[in-house]
């Protein structure tokens, strides 16, 4: 079965560094994209972006094009998001999901969310 | 405010019929981009619901079904149960904007 799990929740300070990781089980990790969605409190669903892990090919939603980093390492099937220095507004969960393909591809998997709060 | 927009509650009683709607424009649903849909419990990971328009995931069951139309997509759920409480969001794909998710409904089971 496939599965995302993603690593816990972070509370932070606003200017701080921070990088989140989501690891993926089973062979296919390489053969698909992983994706960041961004859940702002009591908000809605918003795309971050996307990576191809086998081969790092990284595509921004023009929102969140140098907001955020996101990178992958194949060797150890994790895809991470980070941030060089962190905002108020960056409090939110963050989701890892699976897609076949970028652009118009649906997420069929997805890990259980990473809570980041950042407060002075 | 997102580019898909939903409406933000709808409500059912139990065993009833409710829709929820998906409208977007040319660059996006009406571009011929595919529509999924997606059931998100507070606390929990979002479930895929719907994906291409109109299928199913294995698991998923027969009573939720979705269209799509010119330039905007409905999601119907049918004999509507307790455990159907939940956030429903549609995704599509925008030609400016790239992956774009609708506002989100509450859906309510009174």
């Amino acid at each position: 079965e496939v599965q995302l799990v993603q690593s816990g929740a972070q509370l932070k300070k606003p200017g701080e560094s921070l990088k989140i990781s989501c690891q993926g089980s089973g062979r296919s990790f390489t053969s698909y994209w992983i994706a960041w969605v961004r859940q702002m409190p009591g908000k809605g669903l918003e795309y971050m972006g996307i990576i191809y892990p086998g081969d790092s090919d990284t595509r921004y939603s023009p929102y969140f094009l140098g907001q955020v980093t996101i990178s992958a390492d194949k060797s150890i099937s994790t895809a991470y998001l980070q941030w060089s220095s962190l905002k108020a507004s960056d409090t939110a969960m963050y989701y890892c999901a699976r897609s076949p393909a970028p652009g118009e591809s649906n997420f069929d998997y997805w890990g259980q969310g990473t809570l980041v709060t950042v407060s002075s | 405010q997102s580019v898909l927009t939903q409406p933000p509650s709808v409500s059912g009683a139990p065993g009833q019929r409710v829709t929820i709607s998906c409208t977007g424009s040319g660059s996006n649903i009406g571009a011929g981009y595919d529509v999924h849909w997606y059931q998100h419990l507070p606390g929990t990971a979002p479930k895929l619901l719907i994906y291409r328009n109109n299928n199913r995931p294995s698991g998923v069951p027969d009573r939720f079904s979705a269209s799509k139309s010119v330039t905007s997509a409905s999601l119907a759920i049918t004999g509507l149960q307790a455990e159907d409480e939940a956030d429903y969001y549609c995704q599509s794909y925008d030609s400016t904007l790239s992956v774009i998710f609708g506002g989100g409904t509450k859906l309510s089971v009174l």
